[in-house]
């Protein structure tokens, strides 16, 4: 079975400064990644994806995440964060092939600073 | 193009009450998914259809939940009766078909008090 670990619950960064939200994921097979953000009181929205070729990933308001398949890891960056990125950031894995449910981590929950 | 509709957007009850939600798709997906999230957790799957079979129900507390795709379309969840720890957002998501990018609605608030 798969499993996902976000490791920072919480992260606190100033505006305008860089972030990186860090995912591990864990699967004995090939995986789809996501990243889904939820502002408060909203349901998740798809931030990007990885499904298969570049391992570097550009998504949606500015963000971009890096598959690394030797240390199993889907990290999510930006460069310069607003105020309005404030929300919980969650990962996700799909096993690639047949039937399998999407496994969400806890989340993180990216507090900016003004 | 309309997203995924979900009421009541928040409910308060007492234990041993009962409750239903009501989910809405994305028009043409024949995926709809059913998720639980407890505060400060990610969503868990509780159950998902493909039209109006049903694929996974393996973490449906199949004892007090219950849910149905009648016509593919429309879905309920119930919880009869509720228990405290039942307390959660119940999220619906639907997709295209089974794999593909899942689109959330804004979910319902259950508090059981």
């Amino acid at each position: 079975a798969q499993s996902v670990t976000q490791l920072d619950s919480q992260v606190p960064v100033f505006e305008e400064a860089p972030v990186e939200l860090r995912c591990n994921y864990s699967s004995s097979v090939s995986v789809y990644l996501f990243w889904y953000v939820q502002y408060p009181n909203q349901g998740l929205q798809l931030l990007l994806k990885y499904l298969s070729g570049s391992t570097l990933v550009k998504g949606i308001n500015g963000f971009e995440a890096e598959f690394n398949k030797s240390q199993t890891s889907f990290h999510l960056r930006k460069p310069s964060v607003h105020i309005s990125d404030t929300a919980e950031y969650f990962c996700a894995v799909l096993l690639r092939g047949g039937y399998q449910k999407v496994t969400f981590g806890t989340g993180t929950k990216l507090q900016v600073i003004p | 193009e309309a997203g995924v509709a979900q009421s009541p957007r928040y409910k308060i009850i007492e234990k041993r009450q009962s409750v239903a939600f009501w989910c809405n798709p994305i028009s043409g997906h024949a995926t709809l998914y059913w998720y639980q999230q407890i505060l400060g957790q990610g969503p868990k799957l509780l159950i998902q259809f493909q039209n109006n079979g049903v694929v996974d129900d393996s973490q449906l507390p199949k004892d007090r939940f219950s849910a149905e795709r009648l016509k593919g379309v429309d879905s309920t969840l119930k919880i009869q009766p509720a228990k405290l720890e039942d307390s959660a957002v119940y999220l619906c998501a639907s997709s295209s078909t089974l794999g593909n990018e899942q689109y959330f609605g804004p979910g319902t608030r259950l508090t059981v008090t």
